[in-house]
């Protein structure tokens, strides 16, 4: 099973700030099979990024994602007030897919 | 409109049995693989279970493996988790996942609200 491994665990800014969040996989991730989520509390999680750079339908160009093998980024370019969530980065190039643990971008 | 709405769910004994449901709308059912992901209270995403979109393939987490069935009846729209020998790290919202091609390697674009499970005595 790949492992995925989260930094920061919680990441502390203010709005108009950029964000950079890492995701690192225990084993090389297939074709850049590496996916990440939004989520707000109470709702289900969001895709906003697949094949570890494209963006999905309607995301907006502040997000964008970056990385291969091991190594991934989530970045956002400027917070708006509506990004302050949790973020989970997911492997599904295996066939056990596994998700990270999640970094939680908050309001400083 | 897309959607996917999971029902099924409540407060079960330790030991015993539940049966999820996830009914499709909106979209060509039997073109998507389906998953299921939980999440227990306070914690993060765990992927459960997966399943392609004629059934032919299936897979699951270790946490579950030889437990929980998953399937799928493309006539009815609908997925189905069969989950036995339930024990209190069950407890979490189980939602149902919609991946964005046939095959189970996907990432998950369409998400339903989930159902509570409760595993206690």
């Amino acid at each position: 099973e790949i492992v995925l491994t989260q930094s920061p665990g919680t990441l502390s800014l203010s709005p108009g700030e950029g964000a950079t969040l890492s995701c690192r996989a225990s084993q090389t991730v297939s074709s850049s099979y590496l996916a990440w989520y939004q989520q707000k509390p109470g709702q289900a999680p969001r895709l906003l990024i697949y094949g570890a750079s494209r963006r999905a339908t309607g995301i907006p160009d502040r997000f964008s994602g970056s990385g291969s093998g091991t190594d991934f980024t989530l970045t956002i370019s400027r917070l708006e007030p509506e990004d302050f969530a949790v973020y989970y980065c997911q492997q599904y190039g295996s066939s056990s897919l596994t998700f990270g643990g999640g970094t939680k971008v908050e309001i400083k | 409109e897309v959607q996917l709405v999971e029902s099924g769910g409540g407060l079960v004994q330790p030991g015993r049995s539940l049966r999820l449901s996830c009914a499709a709308s909106g979209f060509t059912f039997d073109d998507y693989a389906i998953h299921w992901v939980r999440q227990a209270p306070g914690k993060g995403l765990e992927w459960v279970s997966g399943i392609s979109w004629n059934g032919g393939t299936k897979g699951y987490a270790d946490s579950v493996k030889g437990r929980f069935t998953i399937s799928r009846d493309n006539a009815k729209n609908s997925l189905y988790l069969q989950m036995n020998s339930l024990s209190a790290e069950d407890t979490a919202l189980y939602y149902c996942a919609k991946a964005i091609a046939a095959t189970m390697n996907d990432a998950f674009d369409i998400w339903g609200q989930g159902t509570m499970v409760t595993v206690s005595s």
